[in-house]
């Protein structure tokens, strides 16, 4: 069965640290992967997304992702964050064939101190 | 665009009573989900539709929940008899065809509905 897998529950940093917040999947065919934002009681943004062509995409608010299908991985980074980073940050997969299935991770809390 | 649009924002209600939660997609949005969001479970997908047919309803928790898309602007989540359990937040998103690419696009989540069941 399809899964993501989110390792860091919760994060704490300090401004101006940089961040990798790990994403791997569980699929064995072609997918389409995001990255998405909520912050504190608001709803589910898009960060970014890939679909396909160049393995690093770059999203809003200076976040990028790499993915890297040997590892099944597609991890969020920033160079610098910032107090409003604050948020809880969610990976997501979708296959290109058979049954559309939208799989979210579990989350990541992220605080960063100011 | 206004975006997905949720109604209510809050809502309040004594265990028993029914709950309806509605949701307007973003127009010309082919698909729907709701999903349950709560501190031990996280993000659940609940219910999805394409083309205001329900797909995939495996994540509904039990009878008491249903979900209806009379139209392509229009679904709701109705909980009967609600119970404290099903306090959290629901959201509503809507989301493109995906076309020849395959696979899903992004989603667009709505503001959500806070339900408190005491």
């Amino acid at each position: 069965a399809q899964s993501v897998s989110q390792h860091n529950h919760h994060v704490i940093l300090s401004e101006a640290a940089s961040l990798e917040l790990g994403c791997n999947y569980s699929y064995g065919g072609t997918v389409n992967l995001f990255w998405y934002v909520q912050y504190p009681g608001q709803h589910l943004q898009l960060l970014l997304k890939y679909f396909s062509g160049d393995p690093l995409v770059k999203g809003i608010k200076g976040f990028e992702a790499e993915f890297i299908k040997s590892k099944f991985s597609f991890n969020l980074r920033k160079p610098s964050v910032q107090w409003s980073d604050t948020a809880e940050y969610f990976c997501a997969v979708t296959s290109t064939s058979g049954t559309y299935k939208y799989i979210f991770g579990t989350g990541t809390r992220l605080k960063v101190l100011a | 665009d206004a975006g997905v649009i949720q109604s209510p924002r809050h809502e309040v209600t004594e265990m028993g009573q029914e709950v309806t939660l509605r949701c307007k997609p973003i127009s010309g949005h082919d698909y729907l989900f709701w999903y349950r969001q709560t501190m031990m479970r996280g993000l659940e997908l609940l219910i999805y539709f394409n083309n205001n047919v329900p797909i995939d309803d495996s994540g509904m928790p039990e009878d008491r929940f249903s979900a209806k898309m009379p139209n392509a602007s229009f679904s709701t989540l109705k909980i009967q008899p609600s119970e404290p359990r099903d306090s959290a937040v629901y959201f509503c998103a809507s989301s493109p065809f995906w076309g020849n690419r395959g696979g899903g696009d992004t989603q667009y989540f709505g503001p959500g509905t806070r339900l408190t069941v005491l």
